[in-house]
This record gives C-alpha cells, sequence and structure tokens, in this order.
C-alpha cells in the first residue's frame, strides 16, 4: 500500500540549533514528494517538493530536504531553528487514483522550537 | 500564491443544521480538494474534483457533499450536521502547471453542539 509516515509526533529544539523531521514513504514508482507547515488556525503552506534531480531540495523560510532512494525517507532540515519555525509539519508524497493523482500526508509532526 | 478562500472560518452551528461551507478561487484550476482534518491531526481527503461537473468521494467516508457547478466554486455541505461533524475543513487547488502540490485555504473551522 502506498503511505507516508512520520514517526516523530513531536520534535523540540533549542533556538539557533539544527533541526530535522523525518518522513519515510512507500509508493511504487518514482515518489514525487512534499512538505507543508501548518500554523495555528490556518491551512497549509507549501515549503517544498522533490520529483527528480538533485537530492537536496531548498525551499522557503530556510528549509531543505533530503532525499534518499535507498531508506526512503524525505527528511525536512533546517540548519538553524527559530522559534517561528514552531507549528506542525506535513509530509505528502503523490499517489495515482482512479481519477488522476492525489495526495496522501502523513500525520504531521509538532516542532516546538524553545528560545 | 493559492488564492483561495474559505467562509466562513470558524461556525458553531446546533445539531441537525443544514450548512455550506464555501470554497472559491480565483485562478480557475480544474481540480480542486477537500479535507478533514481533526486538531493537530492529519489530514483526509474527502472529497475531490477535476472540474466542472466532476466530483469524486475521497478516501476517507464522509456524510458532506459537494458540487462543481462552477470552476471558481466548490462548496461542500452538511444537510444534517452533529456532533461527530467537528472538525476543521481544508479546501485546496491544484495549478495545471506544477508538480502535484496543492494550495490551501485558510481553512474553515467547524463545531456542532
Amino acid at each position: 500500500a502506498q503511505s507516508v509516515a512520520q514517526p516523530e509526533d513531536q520534535v523540540n529544539v533549542a533556538e539557533g540549533n539544527p533541526l530535522t523531521v523525518k518522513c519515510t514513504y512507500s509508493v511504487s514508482g518514482n515518489p514525487y514528494l512534499f512538505w507543508y507547515v501548518q500554523y495555528p488556525n490556518r491551512g497549509l503552506q507549501f515549503l517544498l517538493k522533490y520529483i527528480t534531480g538533485d537530492n537536496l531540495v531548498k525551499g522557503s523560510y530556510g528549509f531543505e530536504a533530503e532525499f534518499n532512494k535507498s531508506q526512503t525517507s524525505f527528511h525536512l532540515k533546517k540548519p538553524s531553528a527559530l522559534v517561528s519555525d514552531s507549528a506542525l509539519y506535513f509530509c505528502a508524497v503523490r499517489v495515482l487514483n482512479q481519477a488522476g493523482t492525489a495526495l496522501i500526508f502523513g500525520k504531521g509532526t509538532t516542532l516546538s522550537v524553545s528560545s | 500564491e493559492a488564492d483561495i478562500y474559505q467562509t466562513p472560518r470558524y461556525l458553531v452551528i446546533g445539531t441537525g443544521k443544514k450548512i455550506t461551507l464555501e470554497c472559491s478561487q480565483t485562478m480557475g484550476h480544474d481540480k480542486m480538494y477537500w479535507y478533514q482534518q481533526d486538531p493537530g491531526m492529519e489530514l483526509h481527503l474527502i472529497h475531490y474534483s477535476y472540474g466542472v461537473n466532476s466530483t469524486e468521494k475521497g478516501d476517507l467516508s464522509s456524510e458532506s457533499t459537494v458540487s462543481r457547478i462552477r470552476t471558481e466554486h466548490f462548496p461542500l455541505t452538511l444537510e444534517s450536521a452533529r456532533p461527530s461533524h467537528t472538525s476543521q475543513y481544508l479546501c485546496a487547488n491544484h495549478p495545471e502547471r506544477g508538480d502535484n502540490e496543492q494550495y490551501f485555504g485558510p481553512g474553515t473551522r467547524l463545531t456542532v453542539t
């Protein structure tokens, strides 16, 4: 079955430290992978995507993600966390359905950055 | 920018009432989606549309219905609201030029008492 997993419900880091939010996937074929961020009482904001090419993709707000095919992972990273990065982060993968394509989202990881 | 709008942002309503959650876009994209999200939880696709007069049910069974009479609007309706419908409802669209990323509206937080 096609799926995406975020093994950590919560990640806590101190401001200025590097952060990693983990994501693993299971899809047939080449994966199309995405990261979204959700602030309280808001919709999801698109951060970055991996389709093909360089395994390290850069996105909004200084975030980047590394695609690792052998480990089927797409971890989100940032070299220096900010308190304002505190939010709920979702990993997503494109899947094919009967009418075309859709996104499947992970359960989300709450990132808490302390000052 | 997604240019996708949802109204109302917050709604508290009594059991048995009929409600319609509005979703509109200005970009004219064919593909639109509705997701249901419990607080701090994962998203579940409940409906999607690939164009006018096209609607399909998503992965999560929902008692809501949708319509797509015009490209710009993708409203979601609950004929008789129940407390179990309390949730956040997120609408999204998908530009044709792109690699399947979706862009989301701000969401409607529905509370049924």
